[in-house]
């Protein structure tokens, strides 16, 4: 099956810091989601982004497709930013494979 | 913004127990997911489900495992005689369709604590 690898598994920032998170993936991809689990457990949608380059607020999100790979920035950290940070594909509109989650966290 | 809903939220249920654990997807949805996550590890597909039967399920989902849509609205993962192993966070999700260009969108989750 598709391999999901995400750098770096620990980050530590300080608020009002700038991070980039990367995932990496082994076969091309039909859905590409970000997501922030946060400390209560929830998974909350951050992007779809099989390809290209969306925005939200301080949350960035590229893919490039046909070198497979994802980057999610955070401009502007803030504590609330903290928790761990999953990116998941799908090949073929089958099950979503999650990576390992990058685990961020934001002092004050 | 439509929502998947879960409940429980949380179960506390004893080893060899039968538990039920409950979902809405969101009403215009075809396919219906359960995923699990045992604590500190990360998120893995279970079953998905789609015209009233299973369309893919994963090594995990044994026949402990099973799921149904009851009554057109609610989407249902019961596991027979909980195991300790059992315990994790499960998430139900659902899409419009397989291919979809909107992504999968996920419930609260429930997190099941076998005793």
């Amino acid at each position: 099956g598709i391999q999901v690898e995400q750098s770096p598994p620990d980050l530590i920032l300080q608020e009002g810091a700038n991070s980039t998170l990367r995932c990496n993936f082994s076969d091309s991809v039909n859905n590409l989601q970000w997501f922030h689990q946060n400390p209560w457990g929830q998974l909350i949608n951050l992007f779809y982004i099989p390809s290209g380059t969306k925005q939200n607020g301080r949350l960035s999100a590229t893919t490039v497709a046909t070198e497979r790979y994802s980057l999610l920035y955070i401009s502007s950290s803030q504590t609330t930013d903290s928790g761990v940070y999953f990116c998941a594909v799908s090949t073929s509109g089958s099950r979503l494979t999650f990576g390992e989650g990058t685990q961020l966290t934001v002092n004050p | 913004e439509p929502e998947v809903t879960q409940t429980p939220s949380h179960q506390v249920t004893q080893m060899g127990q039968e538990v039920i654990l409950r979902c809405v997807p969101i009403s215009n949805h075809l396919y219906f997911y359960w995923y699990r996550q045992i604590l500190g590890q990360k998120v893995e597909f279970l079953v998905s489900f789609y015209n009233n039967e299973i369309s893919e399920k994963s090594e995990i989902f044994d026949d402990q495992f099973s799921v149904e849509r009851p009554d057109g609205s609610n989407f249902t993962l019961k596991i027979r005689s909980t195991k300790l192993e059992d315990s994790a966070m499960y998430f139900c999700a659902s899409s419009p369709q397989r291919r979809t260009n909107y992504g999968y969108t996920f419930g609260s989750g429930t997190r099941l604590t076998v005793v």
